[in-house]
């Protein structure tokens, strides 16, 4: 079905563990980003991307990495994943309109 | 700073009455004003959005007002139904900014009582 798509839905990781967040849209859109949500402080941006191969810092980018090798794929990394990283995590992509993915609850233990 | 300020932080209303949800703005630069809506745990979801080309659009029960000289736009839902209760957020963009990237409000939970 087309759409967007995040996995794993829910993970349980350790201090200082890599965990990688998957994304992947089906409607070519050039656009994806990458938020965090948390009580209290709504969406945050992470990173986003205009295109395949570019990608920039949004409004938190500080333990996490991002790549886009290809235009439907936008994986999110934390290299070593600290407690204050627990928070679902969205994926969105934007042609004209911004659609977002299901979701990712992530829990650092 | 790109900010878009929402109120209220929380909302109860009683079945058949109007929901009102109201966001405020400082960049003059932006011109499309979207409203999404979260069900507990899934993603936001487009619900409608606005230009400010236009002071109102509706869409069945779901209406933005918006007020370009007072920077102000609001969500009114009217005959408020259980079903309606999320999380309502409010953003903005603007065509300066890389992707037109989305500025959220930080979110209004409305329940709607039976």
């Amino acid at each position: 079905d087309a759409g967007i798509t995040q996995s794993p839905r829910y993970k349980i990781t350790e201090t200082g563990r890599q965990v990688t967040l998957m994304c992947h849209q089906t409607w070519s859109h050039s656009y994806m980003f990458w938020y965090r949500q948390d009580l209290g402080h709504g969406l945050r941006l992470i990173y986003y991307s205009a295109a395949a191969d570019i990608t920039d810092k949004g409004e938190v980018p500080d333990g996490y990495v991002v790549s886009r090798s290809k235009t439907e794929n936008f994986p999110l990394t934390l290299e070593s994943a600290t407690r204050s990283q627990t928070s679902v995590y969205f994926c969105a992509s934007k042609q004209y309109e911004q659609y977002f993915g299901p979701g990712t609850r992530l829990t650092v233990t | 700073q790109q900010q878009v300020k929402q109120s209220p932080q929380s909302l109860i209303v009683q079945k058949g009455g109007i929901s009102i949800i109201n966001c405020a703005y400082e960049n003059t630069a932006f011109d499309y004003f979207p409203w999404y809506q979260q069900f507990p745990g899934k993603g936001p979801a487009l619900l409608i959005a606005i230009r400010p080309d236009v002071s109102e659009k509706k869409e069945g029960r779901f209406t933005i007002s918006f007020n370009k000289s007072a920077k102000q736009f609001s969500l009114h839902i009217m005959d408020s139904q259980p079903g309606d209760s999320a999380t309502y957020f409010c953003a903005a963009s603007s065509p300066e900014t890389s992707g037109s990237r989305l500025t959220f409000g930080e979110g209004t939970q409305l329940t709607v009582n039976p």
